[in-house]
């Protein structure tokens, strides 16, 4: 979960499509992971969470995918809305622990 | 619901001059952490407390920041003598309990700018 700053990736597509946004974490020992949007001049805003023991969790038009072979994690985006765009981040606990470790977020854009 | 209020919304002030930022978390919240978001480093968690006591302060960059929460109501975070490369967006974020499998709820930040 170490950030890297300056440039961001950025994913953009079309208004209605389906978009995918990847996380990779870096503790296996990782039981608890939460997505947030943060859009311009805000805090970032809890959108779905899952724990270790699940490996795909449903929201309102958000679906979270969790792989823990390959430390992986995914957010979808059902029908994506110009609302939608936003810097996404995913962030990690790792076991017991309080702390949250973010990742260094995707900025998602909509093209109508 | 009143979400977690911070105070300032923007600081603006010069190099050398003490810099005050407040937090009010979520009633019933007994966390709060105190996180830095800038382009180079991305969001970084400075210093969390349980029930007012400071669990964690091993992100706090040096001995010029400092953080209290004098009640569950009010969290400060202090910087003396600010500098320039101190500027960034300061966030809060309260949770209930100790957090475990729930979301941090955060508030919409301070943007500190030191000329």
């Amino acid at each position: 979960g170490e950030s890297v700053g300056l440039h961001l990736p950025t994913l953009s597509v079309q208004e209605g499509d389906n978009s995918i946004i990847n996380c990779a974490y870096s503790n296996s020992a990782s039981d608890y992971f939460i997505w947030y949007k943060q859009e311009s001049g805000k805090g970032p805003q809890f959108i779905i969470d899952i724990r270790s023991n699940m490996d795909k969790r449903q929201g309102q038009r958000v679906t979270v995918l969790l792989n823990k072979t390959v430390k992986h994690l995914s957010l979808q985006i059902a029908a994506t809305q110009p609302g939608d765009s936003a810097v996404y981040f995913c962030a990690e606990r790792g076991q017991g622990a309080q702390k949250l470790v973010f990742g260094q977020g995707t900025r998602l854009t909509i093209n109508p | 619901d009143a979400g977690v209020i911070q105070s300032p919304r923007h600081e603006v002030t010069e190099m050398g001059q003490e810099v005050t930022l407040r937090c009010k978390p979520i009633s019933g919240h007994n966390s709060l952490f105190w996180y830095r978001q800038t382009m180079m480093r991305g969001l970084e968690l400075l210093i969390y407390f349980n029930n007012n006591v400071p669990i964690d302060d091993s992100g706090m960059p040096e001995d010029r920041f400092s953080a209290k929460m004098p009640n569950a109501s009010f969290s400060t975070l202090k910087i003396q003598p600010s500098e320039p490369r101190d500027s960034a967006v300061y966030f809060c974020a309260s949770i209930s309990g100790t957090g475990y499998d729930q979301p941090q709820h955060f508030g919409d930040g301070t943007r500190l700018s030191i000329l």
